[in-house]
């Protein structure tokens, strides 16, 4: 079945510090969708990808679209403490239009 | 508020005790579905509606039973729960299906299932 990977399971960056996690599915999809999930939370849809290439940003955050559509990065500049978190990337459509599968995800910690 | 309402949030039950966590949504979504969260494999997709009355299998079936009796409600079963259950679910929804363009999913609070 579909598979996304996602690297680097943990992420420790001193404020101020650029941070990147990234995304590899098994298959091509036909969009995929990044979420922020608290320490104790739920996860929060952040943005979702479905052109081949694209490129996206949201303030600090910059996320890419591979070409193929099987791959996907998060980039963001001068984290925060706000920032600290899960980062998950979820693929879609690869094998069914109801299957989202997640990454194992990022832990992003920020010390100030 | 639009919103995923989950049902408990924590709950620890023993082997075997049948179980079910309730799901709802107020926000008229088409698409519901449940996943469940363990350290290090991210959220696993268990099943999924795309509206009433259908249903889906996911990556993680097995042990679990879902109904779609109505829009707003999408119950998860565990009919003879075991340890290896224990887990953080959530449910989510969404108007679109995740396959779609303009997408996203909302996502309840989570329930905390131990299971001894």
């Amino acid at each position: 079945g579909q598979q996304v990977m996602q690297i680097p399971q943990y992420q420790h960056v001193q404020e101020g510090e650029d941070f990147t996690t990234y995304c590899n599915s098994s298959t091509t999809l036909s969009n995929i969708q990044w979420y922020k999930q608290r320490p104790g939370g739920h996860p929060v849809f952040l943005i979702q990808l479905v052109k081949s290439g694209e490129v996206k940003k949201q303030k600090r955050l910059t996320f890419q679209f591979g070409e193929a559509k099987k791959n996907s990065s998060l980039h963001i500049t001068a984290t925060q403490t706000t920032d600290v978190g899960t980062y998950f990337c979820a693929g879609a459509g690869g094998t069914s239009y109801g299957k989202l599968t997640f990454g194992q995800g990022t832990i992003l910690t920020v010390h100030p | 508020e639009a919103q995923v309402t989950q049902n408990p949030r924590y709950l620890i039950t023993v082997t075997g005790k049948k179980l079910t966590v309730t799901c709802s949504q107020n926000m008229n979504h088409e698409y519901m579905s449940w996943y469940r969260q363990d350290p290090g494999l991210g959220l696993r997709q268990i099943y999924y509606s795309m509206n009433v009355e259908v249903t889906d299998k996911g990556d993680v079936p097995e042990g679990y039973k879902v109904s779609r009796k109505e829009k707003r409600n999408f119950p998860l079963i565990l009919e003879s729960p075991s340890p290896n259950q224990t887990s953080l679910y959530f449910c989510a929804s969404s108007f679109l299906l995740p396959g779609q363009e303009n997408t996203e999913a909302f996502f309840g609070q989570g329930t905390r299932l131990t299971v001894v």
